[in-house]
């Protein structure tokens, strides 16, 4: 069965530029993850959903970034005004059930954003 | 602030030898522990994972160790291969959110 998937695989974005990425979760798949990841770091968690509904966005560095999953399937992660510090790979994970850590996230390739 | 810290930013083993990757957490809430490999333009993949109930984990050639009281993990890779040449993160959870290291480079040698 297909993974999960995401697009662009590379965006490039003049500072101030409005971005969406977006992810597609594998098939059935409850909970979905977004994390930014910048160059040599670890993911860092954004935010979480579980179908349809954001429970968790504690994440989210700034009111610039809004993350939605309207039929809890496909999610987007936009970014308004972006920022330098923006630059980032941006990962995306599904998980089966909801719940979190307890079940092992399936990661897509991720979205390398630079803004210039 | 760094939950979770790997502290080893490479390791490079010979093949056929054990590979040990270590990883350190603060936060005493998190109650099961991840590990995920990652090649280049790839996004990690699940490696293996353990629930602080217990202390050991094996699959295969991996091997994962808790201790709680030291609130340390680690990775045993034995025996080493050179298709094991990868960027491992340590991961933690306790609630909605997971916490990685930064990673461990591992070159395995032929």
């Amino acid at each position: 069965g297909a993974g999960v998937s995401q697009s662009p695989r590379y965006k490039v974005a003049k500072r101030g530029q409005d971005v969406a990425l977006r992810c597609d979760p594998i098939s059935g798949h409850v909970s979905l993850f977004w994390y930014q990841q910048a160059l040599g770091q670890g993911p860092e968690f954004l935010t979480y959903f579980q179908n349809e509904a954001q429970l968790d966005k504690s994440g989210l560095p700034s009111d610039r970034f809004f993350a939605e999953r309207p039929e809890g399937s496909v999610s987007t992660l936009k970014i308004q005004r972006t920022q330098q510090e923006d630059s980032a790979v941006y990962l995306c994970a599904s998980s089966r059930d909801s719940g979190t850590g307890y079940h092992e996230q399936y990661f897509g390739p991720g979205t390398r954003l630079t803004v210039t | 602030d760094q939950q979770v810290k790997q502290n080893s930013p490479s390791l490079s083993v010979q093949e056929g030898r054990i590979s040990i990757l270590n990883c350190d957490y603060t936060n005493s809430m998190f109650d099961y522990f991840l590990w995920y490999k990652k090649y280049p333009a790839e996004g990690p993949t699940f490696l293996i994972s353990i629930s602080s109930i217990k202390d050991k984990n094996e699959d295969g050639r991996f091997t994962v160790f808790l201790n709680k009281s030291a609130k340390h993990l680690s990775l045993h890779i034995v025996p080493s291969q050179p298709g094991d040449s990868a960027v491992y993160f340590c991961a933690a959870t306790g609630n909605n959110d997971m916490r990685f290291g930064a990673g461990t480079r591992l070159t395995v040698k032929p």
